[in-house]
């Protein structure tokens, strides 16, 4: 079966630019986590939805970090004034109880 | 707050030897141990995952993990490893059903023939 999607897969964009990312989550699958692994180092936990409500954003760095899940199923982080630190690849899973499936993750650049 | 430390950044092993790779993690109660696999440009796939119960868990792909109490640890094990195990190895830690994760640094398995 289908597993999560990410679009795009890599993403540059110049320091300033604003940036959205997608998670298409595994049909059904109701937790929905975005992480961010930036080079050499683990996945770090940004942001967690249940359905539509994002239930914990503690790990998002900034206020220029915003996500959205409208209908409880796709969900978009968006990235505003990139910064080059925010150079990483971001992750998404989903999950339907303990174990979380991971996306291939999109890959961003800040020139 | 929880915490995951894989002492070893880089191990290299010979193709058919035994592989240990390390993980000790910081939680006052008892957490959900997880291990999962990463290849380059690939996403993260689940090797094993401990919740309670038996202490040794089986995986996917020939993997066990022993997840023991007393040190902390949850090592991840393999008693021959072939050449297509070489990636990064990240261990992880959940502290709630269904919640957030944390993760350690990961380790790069090379494998050599």
């Amino acid at each position: 079966g289908a597993g999560v999607s990410q679009s795009p897969r890599y993403k540059v964009a110049k320091r300033g630019q604003d940036v959205a990312l997608r998670c298409d989550p595994i049909s059904g699958h109701v937790s929905l986590f975005w992480y961010q692994q930036a080079l050499g180092q683990g996945p770090e936990f940004l942001t967690y939805f249940q359905n539509e409500a994002q239930l914990d954003k503690s790990g998002l760095p900034s206020d220029r970090f915003f996500a959205e899940r409208p209908e409880g199923s796709v969900s978009t982080l968006k990235i505003q004034r990139t910064q080059q630190e925010d150079s990483a690849v971001y992750l998404c899973a989903s999950s339907l109880a303990t174990e979380q499936y991971f996306g291939p993750g999109t890959r961003l650049t800040v020139t | 707050a929880q915490s995951v430390t894989q002492p070893d950044i880089h191990i290299t092993v010979s193709e058919g030897a035994s592989l240990e790779l390390r993980c000790n993690y910081s939680y006052g109660a008892t957490p959900y141990l997880f291990w999962y696999v990463q290849s380059p440009g690939q996403g993260l796939q689940l090797l094993l995952k401990y919740f309670s119960g038996d202490t040794l868990v089986q995986g996917i792909k020939g993997f066990e993990a022993e997840f023991k109490r007393s040190q902390s640890s949850f090592n991840l094990r393999k008693p021959s490893v072939h050449w297509s195990d070489a990636a990064e190895y990240f261990c992880a830690v959940g502290t709630e059903y269904g919640n957030k994760l944390v993760f350690g640094a990961g380790t790069i398995l090379r494998v050599k023939s």
